[in-house]
């Protein structure tokens, strides 16, 4: 079956230093990967999306990466704050409408 | 824009009750709404697709009887929970796609329903 793996394990950085989440997939080749951040009680709130023709996408402090053939992703942070401390979700489009979630990554970043 | 406001927030009740969601794109049309379920620690779990004036599509697992689903009009899909049970209780987000849909676009998520059943 179709499944995304996020690091489970907590992610602790300190201050100022790149944040680097990963996400893999297997048994599907999505032709975009999203991701998304999401506080504690509160809905997820998109941040990127990469399309499987490319292989980075930025924004901002921002930056993923999409190789199709390790089926990974990468997210990083550069100069990371305290108020980027949130769990990032990772997710691919399975076909039409519907797209599935990993479990997210738990980043805490210290001041 | 793309603002999502679900409603509400938290819910406590007795167990055989049943609770109504609402989920609502406040300055755009959704065409098609998502119901997630999630528990701690846990990723999204899909419990259905609604489009706009049809009947809703269920995930395998998922009672259509048991969580209903009804999306009215562009702007309001209602997630109703019958005769609610402890486990019922879980954290159940909306999230709403633009009307003219395409392929690529990102979801808008609601804020998130706490529902807690004694």
């Amino acid at each position: 079956s179709q499944k995304i793996e996020q690091n489970s394990e907590a992610l602790n950085i300190q201050e100022g230093k790149t944040a680097t989440l990963t996400c893999n997939y297997t048994n599907y080749s999505p032709a975009y990967l999203q991701w998304y951040r999401q506080d504690p009680g509160r809905g997820p709130v998109f941040l990127l999306l990469i399309r499987e023709n490319e292989k980075e996408k930025r924004k901002e402090r921002l930056k993923v990466t999409f190789d199709t053939t390790l089926k990974q992703s990468l997210f990083h942070i550069t100069a990371s704050q305290p108020a980027d401390s949130a769990t990032y979700l990772c997710a691919i489009n399975t076909g039409g409408f519907k797209t599935i979630f990993g479990a997210g990554t738990r980043l805490f970043v210290k001041a | 824009g793309a603002v999502v406001s679900q409603h509400p927030s938290r819910v406590i009740c007795k167990s055989g009750t049943s609770v109504k969601i609402e989920c609502r794109s406040l300055d755009f049309q959704a065409t098609t709404m998502f119901w997630y379920r999630q528990f701690p620690k846990k990723s999204l779990m899909l419990m259905a697709t609604s489009n706009e004036g049809s009947k809703a599509t269920y995930e395998q697992g998922v009672e259509k009887d048991k969580f209903l689903i009804n999306h009215a009009s562009l702007t309001l899909s209602t997630l109703t929970v019958t005769s609610a049970h402890p486990e019922d209780s879980s954290f159940y987000i909306c999230s709403a796609l633009a009307e003219g849909f395409y392929s690529n676009q990102p979801q808008h998520f609601g804020d998130g329903t706490r529902l807690s059943i004694l």
